[in-house]
């Protein structure tokens, strides 16, 4: 079975801080691992994935994150928040295999102060 | 870029009606998807579906829920009967099915039931 937990529900970071969010997976094959944000009252849009290929990963509006096997981790960071990064993310998780489904995590949400 | 598009964004019903979720997704796909999202919680996996059956189901997926690829566009998720806890978020996905394609999500149906 596979799974993904986040650690921390709610995270709050200064704007031009680093952020740092959190995630551990388990899988007992191969992971295709997937950070997506949720805006308020919005869907889900994908920021970044690993598909097993170079382990950091760079994705849209400046995030990046780093597969680390031998931790079982999948952190997402980025250098400097922005107000305009205030969302929930979601860490998810898929065997890769073509119709598979996805596992989410619980949630973050990232507070940006001021 | 392509979409999922899903219709409508918020849809009201009383408790025991039958209501459908409707979603379009990208011409090309061949797998699809139901997630739900309860206020406040992860958002979790429903169904799946390729070459016109379901491939995987939840067990949050039971006799109350259909799936159905009408027509060569539209993929609906119907409930027979609903609940108060069907309350949420719904949200429908596609993706190609090739490796490291990705899902796309539509930006979901919160569905209100009364």
């Amino acid at each position: 079975a596979q799974s993904v937990t986040q650690l921390g529900s709610h995270v709050s970071v200064s704007e031009g801080a680093l952020v740092l969010l959190r995630c551990n997976y388990s899988s007992s094959v191969p992971p295709y691992l997937f950070w997506y944000v949720q805006y308020p009252n919005q869907g889900l849009q994908l920021l970044l994935k690993y598909t097993s290929a170079a382990t950091l990963v760079k994705g849209i509006n400046g995030f990046e994150a780093e597969f680390k096997k031998s931790e079982t981790s999948f952190h997402l960071t980025k250098p400097s928040a922005h107000m305009s990064d205030a969302a929930e993310y979601f860490c998810a998780v898929s065997r890769g295999q073509r119709d598979d489904k996805i596992i989410f995590g619980k949630g973050t949400r990232l507070h940006i102060l001021p | 870029e392509p979409e999922v598009t899903q219709t409508p964004s918020h849809q009201v019903t009383q408790m025991g009606q039958e209501v459908i979720l409707r979603c379009v997704p990208i011409s090309n796909h061949l797998y699809f998807y139901w997630y739900r999202q309860i206020l406040g919680q992860k958002v979790e996996f429903l169904v799946s579906f390729y070459n016109n059956e379901i491939s995987e189901k939840s067990e949050i997926f039971d006799d109350q829920f259909s799936v159905e690829r009408p027509d060569g566009s539209n993929f609906t998720l119907k409930i027979r009967s609903t609940k108060l806890e069907d309350s949420a978020m719904y949200f429908c996905a596609s993706s190609g099915g090739r490796e490291g394609y990705g899902y796309t999500f539509g930006s979901g149906t919160r569905l209100t039931v009364v």
